[in-house]
């Protein structure tokens, strides 16, 4: 079963813009990445953010973590085309040492 | 550094026929996955590595799938016989430390299989 899910599922927006998604997840964590996926370099991790951290930032992403409400949110400022993906939550499976993907955010950015 | 490597990268076969995929990780990573990932969803789970021992293959379907690692490198998933609702991509991972859940995974570019 997938724990992590996204909101929203899929976005659009202007280059230059900034791209927000969530994901909420239902059992505590230790720790939470993000992964991007496109047709040209498969799945590549972006972050991880551990339960005791709130906020990490890596170049324009910045990823904050709420563990009383079990989300977490991706921001990506100045948005560019390249940035055009699927972004994927995904979190340690309390317990079982097991990586949890979500169903994912499609996001398009128009040049 | 090269990455993970699979193969083959598209696959077509007719139900009930056997498939191989293949996966060679990151030079240095013991620990390796296979997942699955079904179109518009994240990858799932089937099998976690470390070294040559399977040690999370809860959630491989054993009566037609099939792994191994003999060597603790190169890892091999089987399907024998392959069903229509096998078609998916299969993605290989690998990472450097025993942690499966805690650390940054390194995927491979996946093999796109479709059974007719």
């Amino acid at each position: 079963s997938q724990q992590g899910e996204e909101d929203p599922q899929a976005l659009s927006i202007q280059e230059g813009e900034n791209a927000t998604m969530n994901c909420s997840y239902k059992t505590s964590i230790n720790n939470l990445q993000w992964y991007r996926q496109n047709s040209g370099r498969g799945l590549v991790h972006l972050i991880l953010i551990r339960s005791n951290e709130r906020e990490k930032h890596s170049g324009r992403l910045r990823v904050t973590l709420d563990t009383s409400k079990k989300s977490s949110s991706l921001l990506i400022t100045a948005s560019r085309a390249a940035d055009t993906a699927s972004y994927f939550c995904a979190t340690d499976e309390g317990g079982n040492n097991r990586l949890a993907f979500g169903k994912g955010n499609q996001v398009v950015v128009i040049p | 550094e090269a990455g993970v490597v699979q193969s083959p990268r598209y696959k077509i076969i007719e139900k009930k026929q056997p498939v191989a995929f293949w996966c060679n990780p990151i030079s240095g990573h013991n620990t390796l996955y296979w997942y699955l990932q079904n179109l518009g969803q994240g990858p799932e789970l089937l099998i976690r590595y470390e070294n040559e021992e399977a040690v999370d293959d809860s959630q491989l379907p054993k009566d037609r799938f099939s792994a191994e690692r003999l060597k603790g490198v190169d890892s091999t998933l089987k399907i024998q016989p392959a069903e229509l609702g096998d078609s998916a991509v299969y993605l290989c991972a690998s990472s450097a430390r025993t942690s499966g859940a805690g650390n940054e995974q390194f995927f491979g570019p996946g093999t796109r299989l479709t059974v007719l």
